[in-house]
């Protein structure tokens, strides 16, 4: 497919569980983001990566959020040990350049419920 | 105080409307903003994005930017009941990473 895909779409999780979300960027497209989007809210900033390199990190709310992208495409945000306050909807965007106004195209999100 | 303020509505409005749809900002170095359109359980599209101050026009939608006041506008002419979604504003701050509203629900009503 031409655009960013996402998955699982939805995800529920017992509390404590550990849960790992994939995103495929656009082939080719060098920055990759992460963002948590809260019912009713706008995305939150999570992380940023240029090709394999995780260059801002600074939006992972604690040290059981953790993502990679260990050969510069796909990437994969794993959240440790879940909680209530971890659902939400996450989304990845991919772009192709590294800067200037470049449009930022988005997967369609995962659903993540933690009960 | 949020660096990007926009009302979450919603704003229904009858097919056909006029729509102003509005956000402030706080930081006045800002240069680059972007309006996203994010219809049910879908990733935010880019409608439109504006750099420094003035207007930029595509069909139906109009983004305006006034630096002075820290307000961006969106304004949808001869809405259409397919419009219905949340609208965002996203500002793109020195280091090119967006920084969101929360978007405001917008329902054309036919």
């Amino acid at each position: 497919g031409a655009g960013v895909s996402q998955s699982p779409r939805y995800k529920v999780a017992k509390r404590g569980q550990d849960v790992a979300l994939r995103c495929d960027p656009i082939s080719g497209h060098v920055s990759l983001f992460w963002y948590q989007q809260a019912l009713g809210q706008g995305p939150e900033f999570l992380t940023y990566f240029q090709n394999e390199a995780q260059l801002d990190k600074s939006g992972l709310p604690s040290d059981r959020f953790f993502a990679e992208r260990p050969e510069g495409s796909v990437s994969t945000l794993k959240i440790q040990r879940t909680q209530q306050e971890d659902s939400a909807v996450y989304l990845c965007a991919s772009r192709p350049g590294t800067g200037g106004a470049y449009e930022q195209f988005f997967g369609p999100g995962t659903r993540l419920t933690v009960l | 105080q949020k660096e990007v303020e926009q009302d979450p509505g919603p704003l229904s409005v009858p097919e056909g409307a006029i729509v102003s749809l509005n956000c402030t900002y706080s930081n006045s170095a800002f240069q680059y903003f972007m309006w996203y359109r994010q219809y049910s359980r879908k990733g935010p599209e880019l409608l439109m994005y504006t750099y420094s101050s003035g207007n930029k026009e595509d069909g139906r939608f109009t983004a305006q930017v006034d630096k002075s006041s820290k307000y961006i506008s969106l304004f949808i002419r001869d809405s259409q009941p397919s419009d219905s979604a949340t609208y965002l504003c996203a500002i793109m701050d020195s280091n090119y990473q967006l920084i969101w509203g929360a978007g405001t629900k917008l329902i054309i009503k036919p």
